[in-house]
């Protein structure tokens, strides 16, 4: 079975910290994927990353960067300079690579970047 | 393109009513399915399908049915409402197997907010 955990629930931070949201997963598959999504407070799901398990190379997207350790099974994802327009939940999940669609979500990070 | 189109968007019934949640793709994604988002609880999967007549069950099925006739639609059908169906509910899509065309995860639509009094 497949389980994505977000220990933080919550997380406040004032504008222009630097905040990491953490994830952690399980998985008995040697190959599989990782995501990141935004629900900003209009609703939609908005797609940020995906990662695959045989690249643990980090990534960085202008002020988002994601570290992968299969070692640990985390893929956390850190903000940096954080923006009011960052204030969303945040969702990781996880799913196979072959054979199985689904999704494996996170229950989320609700973040909160504070004026 | 449209992407994944969602109706209605917001949806009050009464318990005991049946209703059919509407969603359709036109990326020509094989794989489509249902899920709901309920506060603390992340999102669910219900239904899923990897193509035109086949779906299958997700973890929380109960009190809910769907049919894939076509790959373009997905409906989600409540056969009679309870106020535990109270939620917000997403219809994905996306392609199956892997290779470059899956680079963009699943496509989501923009829900529904459906609550049962």
């Amino acid at each position: 079975a497949q389980k994505v955990t977000q220990a933080q629930t919550e997380i406040s931070v004032v504008e222009k910290e630097d905040v990491t949201l953490d994830c952690v997963y399980e998985t008995r598959d040697t190959t599989y994927y990782l995501f990141w999504y935004k629900q900003p407070p209009s609703g939609e799901l908005v797609f940020l990353i995906r990662r695959n398990s045989f690249d643990e190379q980090n990534e960085i997207s202008g002020r988002y960067s994601w570290n992968f350790q299969k070692s640990t099974s985390s893929f956390n994802f850190t903000i940096t300079a954080s923006q009011v327009v960052d204030s969303a939940v945040y969702f990781c999940a996880l799913r196979r690579k072959q054979g199985n669609e689904k999704l494996t979500f996170g229950t989320g990070t609700r973040l909160t970047i504070i004026p | 393109n449209a992407g994944v189109t969602q109706t209605p968007k917001f949806q009050v019934l009464k318990t005991g009513q049946s209703m059919t949640l509407q969603c359709a793709q036109d990326m020509n994604h094989e794989y489509m399915s249902w899920y709901r988002q309920d506060p603390g609880m992340g999102l669910r999967l219900i239904h899923y399908s990897v193509g035109a007549g086949i779906t299958d069950q997700g973890e929380v099925p109960n009190g809910y049915n769907v049919s894939r006739s076509t790959t373009e639609d997905f409906p989600l059908r409540l056969l009679s409402a309870a106020p535990s169906q109270t939620s917000v509910y997403f219809c994905a899509s996306s392609y199956t197997g892997t290779g470059n065309r899956d680079n963009y995860g699943y496509t989501f639509g923009s829900g529904t907010r459906l609550t049962v009094v």
